[in-house]
């Protein structure tokens, strides 16, 4: 079955500590990973994906087939980086306007 | 270009009602998905449309149905709502790119079920 995992609902740092949520994945074959961002009263938005395998707002997610996880991390969190974060897959291109998404980490970074 | 924008952004219906939204996609996006986004659930995949032609669904009751238009706009209908339904409903278009498939999505609707 097709499934992603978040395991923490909420996670609270301070500001300029590392910052790393997890997502896990289930999917037989190869999918493309996602994580999207909903900060407060604005839309969900693409933050980043696996195969461009670059940072953004000093993001970065590494996807580990072994350990099937795509985990996102930053070293330094600041304030505006409170938000709601959604991990995602997707299957092959006949696929890709399908979403799977996990139940979400919402990040609070504290000042 | 403009965003992904979504008709009527709240809507309150009564249990044993109908209804219908809206979605408009940005401009050369041929592919439209919906998706349901509740507390309990968390987002979950509606259905996608390509090219007025359904081409995935997920695992909702047939009482949840859509349809896609030639100018790629699409509407979700949902018959004889349930107190369940209440949740916010969000629509996405996505094109295909150098990097495979990208979603950019509408602010959604919420619907209320009384």
């Amino acid at each position: 079955a097709q499934r992603v995992t978040q395991p923490e609902k909420l996670l609270s740092v301070f500001k300029g500590a590392p910052v790393e949520l997890k997502c896990n994945y289930s999917y037989s074959g190869s999918p493309e990973l996602f994580w999207y961002v909903q900060y407060s009263r604005q839309r969900l938005q693409l933050l980043l994906r696996h195969i461009s395998r670059e940072s953004i707002k000093g993001f970065t997610a590494d996807l580990n087939k072994g350990e099937t996880s795509f985990h996102l991390k930053k070293p330094f969190a600041q304030e505006e980086d409170s938000a709601m974060y959604y991990c995602a897959l997707s299957g092959p291109e006949h696929q890709g306007g399908k979403l799977i998404f996990g139940q979400g980490t919402e990040l609070s970074v504290k000042p | 270009k403009a965003g992904v924008t979504q008709t009527p952004r709240y809507l309150i219906k009564t249990r044993g009602q109908q209804v219908t939204l809206s979605c408009s996609p940005i401009s050369g996006h041929r592919s439209v998905s919906w998706y349901q986004q509740t507390p309990g659930q968390g987002l979950q995949f509606l259905f996608e449309y390509f090219s007025e032609t359904q081409r995935n669904k997920g695992n909702f009751p047939g009482r949840f149905s859509g349809r896609q238009f030639s100018n790629s706009r699409s509407e979700m209908n949902v018959s004889t709502l349930e107190l369940g339904d209440s949740a916010l409903y969000l629509c996405a278009s996505s094109f295909f790119g150098a990097e495979g498939y990208e979603q950019y999505f509408g602010p959604g609707t919420r619907l209320t079920v009384t």
